[in-house]
């Protein structure tokens, strides 16, 4: 079966340090996978998604980006955490390919609270 | 659409009755609709799909209807319980490139 894990579940970092998150999915192979971010009390909102190794979509410029390094394997990261980065991170895969509709399956999530 | 800053709508019931969540949608490309449930620190779960060719499907106590004409989705709860609380999302997934968006969420809150 599939399964998909998000660490580490919680984070504190100050304002201007790096970033790292990473999700890794097991037990499929070329999934479609997303990265969205969470404000407390609100929607979710997409903030990459990539469809193979090294494709990266961007939704919303920021101080975030992405990378793909292996197929089953999504990182975000920043170089220097700005306050309004605090959030709730989820990672979400779905089958391949792309437009096959199928559901995501997410991660359990990453609280990030910069101060 | 996303309307990931605003405030999520709450929606209070008592236990045994019915619910109806309702979400709207922006993209008329959009042929693949979600409803997840969300609870508190948790990721979403999967609840039910339904495929833009279709107006209604159900599954077990919980039945999805789409409006492809005003573009609307409703999640119908039958019998909620104290179980069912939680916030719940609609998503859309657009017939090109697969980016799958979340609708702006409703809290549903059910009293025993």
């Amino acid at each position: 079966s599939q399964t998909i894990h998000q660490w580490p579940a919680t984070l504190v970092q100050p304002v201007g340090s790096p970033l790292s998150l990473e999700c890794t999915v097991e037990g499929t192979s070329n999934p479609n996978l997303y990265w969205y971010r969470q404000a407390a009390g609100r929607g979710l909102q997409l903030l990459f998604y990539s469809v193979g190794i090294g494709q990266i979509s961007s939704e919303v410029p920021q101080n975030l980006s992405a990378s793909r390094p292996q197929d089953r394997q999504f990182i975000l990261s920043s170089k220097k955490l700005l306050l309004s980065d605090s959030g709730f991170y989820l990672c979400a895969w779905r089958g391949n390919p792309v437009d096959m509709n199928t559901e995501a399956f997410f991660g359990q999530g990453t609280r990030l609270t910069v101060v | 659409g996303e309307s990931v800053g605003l405030h999520l709508p709450t929606l209070s019931v008592q236990e045994g009755d019915n619910s109806i969540i309702n979400c709207a949608y922006s993209n008329s490309a959009s042929d693949y609709f979600i409803w997840y449930k969300q609870e508190s620190g948790k990721g979403p779960q999967f609840i039910i799909d339904i495929r833009s060719n279709m107006d209604k499907r159900q599954g077990q106590r919980v039945t999805v209807l789409l409006n492809k004409t005003v573009k609307h989705l409703s999640l119908q709860i039958a019998a909620t319980q104290p179980g069912d609380s939680a916030v719940y999302f609609c998503a859309e997934k657009n017939n090109q490139g697969g980016k799958l968006i979340f609708g702006q969420g409703t809290e549903l809150s059910v009293k025993p």
